[in-house]
């Protein structure tokens, strides 16, 4: 299967700062990517959907000036999380869907455990 | 509104069977996933179907019936290992994937 690099794969910052995670697919086109929330012991929970070139479409209670994403290439999406708070630690996780892979299966990232303090 | 049920938590003996149910109402249909998922890491894919039957691989099998909007996983000759969270997604017609709550397997010796 295709390869999703997300990066880092942890980090600890301090409140009210910004902490920015890298979604790379490796060796595909991604033309659509999904950034996930999830909790601890708690199912996925889709933030927003972003598509190369154009605004990412952001589920409905998350807020797009805390959670920016940018997904200006095909192969690289970020989404940085501003004003960090504690209510923020989470584990976020990637996927990317595209290129010879069409648009069924996506691929995930390692995921990124954020924790704020 | 969209709902994928499965069950929370489930109890197997290693060197078992063990099916994991999930059922769906969704708007519209585009395939079903199963992914496997570790504490702490991310979802691995483990199967996809879009039509009904069953889809065999290795000791893992996947069914669908769309009638009825149900589909199971199936895990044979249970490893320790295998105690993970299952997550069952349906893909809607918008392409957009929708996942139930998971499924936490725990093996016992």
């Amino acid at each position: 299967g295709a390869v999703v690099s997300q990066h880092p794969s942890w980090v600890i910052c301090k409140s009210g700062t910004s902490v920015k995670i890298e979604c790379r697919s490796l060796d595909f086109q991604a033309t659509t990517m999904f950034w996930y929330r999830q909790f601890p012991k708690q199912s996925l929970m889709l933030m927003a959907t972003s598509n190369e070139g154009s605004k990412a479409t952001y589920e409905q209670g998350v807020e797009k000036d805390k959670f920016l994403i940018n997904h200006a290439s095909l192969t690289l999406s970020t989404l940085t999380v501003t004003s960090a708070h504690p209510e923020d630690s989470s584990f976020y996780i990637c996927s990317a869907r595209g290129g010879s892979y069409g648009d069924t299966e996506a691929f995930f990232g390692q995921g990124t455990r954020l924790t704020v303090v | 509104g969209q709902n994928i049920d499965q069950p929370t938590e489930m109890t197997a003996t290693e060197g078992a069977i063990v099916q994991i149910n999930c059922t769906y109402q969704t708007s519209g249909f585009n395939g079903l996933f199963w992914y496997q998922q570790h504490a702490g890491e991310a979802p691995t894919f483990l199967s996809y179907n879009v039509l009904d039957g069953l889809e065999e691989k290795g000791r893992f099998s996947s069914f669908l019936s769309r009638s009825k909007g149900y589909s199971y996983l199936l895990l044979k000759e249970l490893q320790m290992k295998d105690s993970a969270s299952y997550l069952c997604a349906v893909m809607d017609s918008n392409y957009q994937l929708i996942w139930g709550a998971g499924t936490k397997l725990i093996i016992k010796p």
